[in-house]
């Protein structure tokens, strides 16, 4: 297993455009979370699964956003009509269960430039 | 006020100083992790901690749990330490990780 893997590692886009990022969890973890982390800034929650379940999201999950996971693997996070405002590292971890004997896993992140 | 404070914001420090960050929180907590984030920024997690202390290497973390306060030492600090150390805390009602804004190290030769 290659740990969690985010695709794109950086995307750079017009304003306005639509983008969308993956993650890959590893295999046997069952949650998956989204979060954000705006320069100098620690990461914020966005949204995390359970399996295939959207379990929460955050206020900072406008709706220009969307995340899902399908089949309870992979999880893609799209960004509709994006904005300057949306220029950020977006990170993926996941756990089995809850992470509270095993922890989180990230992944390297996908460092989006919205111009 | 943020749930998860650190201190230092940023650190220097020459080859082989004992190098201490803090990080304090305010939330009842289930577990805190130390993080450490490379400029290519990949997350690797360091420790997770419920009680105590843990030691991995040159790398130590505490916890005093009535305090709500935990610190990172790390000792005979190498260039290579150099990153940005991020506490993280999972409270007792959210699954979710509550993240302090990190602090960015430099260890000089």
């Amino acid at each position: 297993d290659t740990g969690v893997s985010q695709d794109p590692r950086h995307k750079i886009t017009k304003r306005g455009q639509n983008v969308t990022f993956r993650c890959d969890p590893i295999s046997e973890h069952n949650r998956l979370y989204w979060y954000r982390q705006t320069l100098g800034q620690g990461p914020e929650f966005l949204t995390y699964f359970q399996n295939e379940a959207q379990l929460e999201k955050s206020r900072l999950l406008s709706d220009r956003f969307s995340a899902e996971r399908p089949k309870g693997s992979f999880s893609t996070l799209e960004i509709q009509r994006t904005e300057q405002g949306d220029s950020a590292m977006y990170l993926c971890a996941s756990s089995l269960d809850k992470g509270q004997i095993y922890g989180y896993t990230f992944g390297s992140g996908t460092r989006l430039t919205v111009v | 006020k943020n749930e998860v404070e650190q201190s230092p914001q940023n650190l220097t420090a020459q080859e082989g100083e004992f190098i201490t960050i803090n990080c304090s929180y305010s939330v009842g907590i289930s577990a805190l992790h130390w993080l450490q984030q490379h400029p290519g920024g990949g997350i690797v997690s360091l420790f997770m901690l419920s009680s105590g202390k843990k030691k991995h290497g040159r790398l130590i973390a505490t916890i005093n749990i009535q305090e709500k306060h935990s610190s990172l030492h790390i000792t005979a600090s190498h260039p290579r330490d150099s990153a940005v150390y991020i506490c993280a805390v999972r409270s007792y009602n959210t699954d979710k990780l509550i993240f302090g804004t990190g602090t960015r190290l430099q260890v000089f030769p």
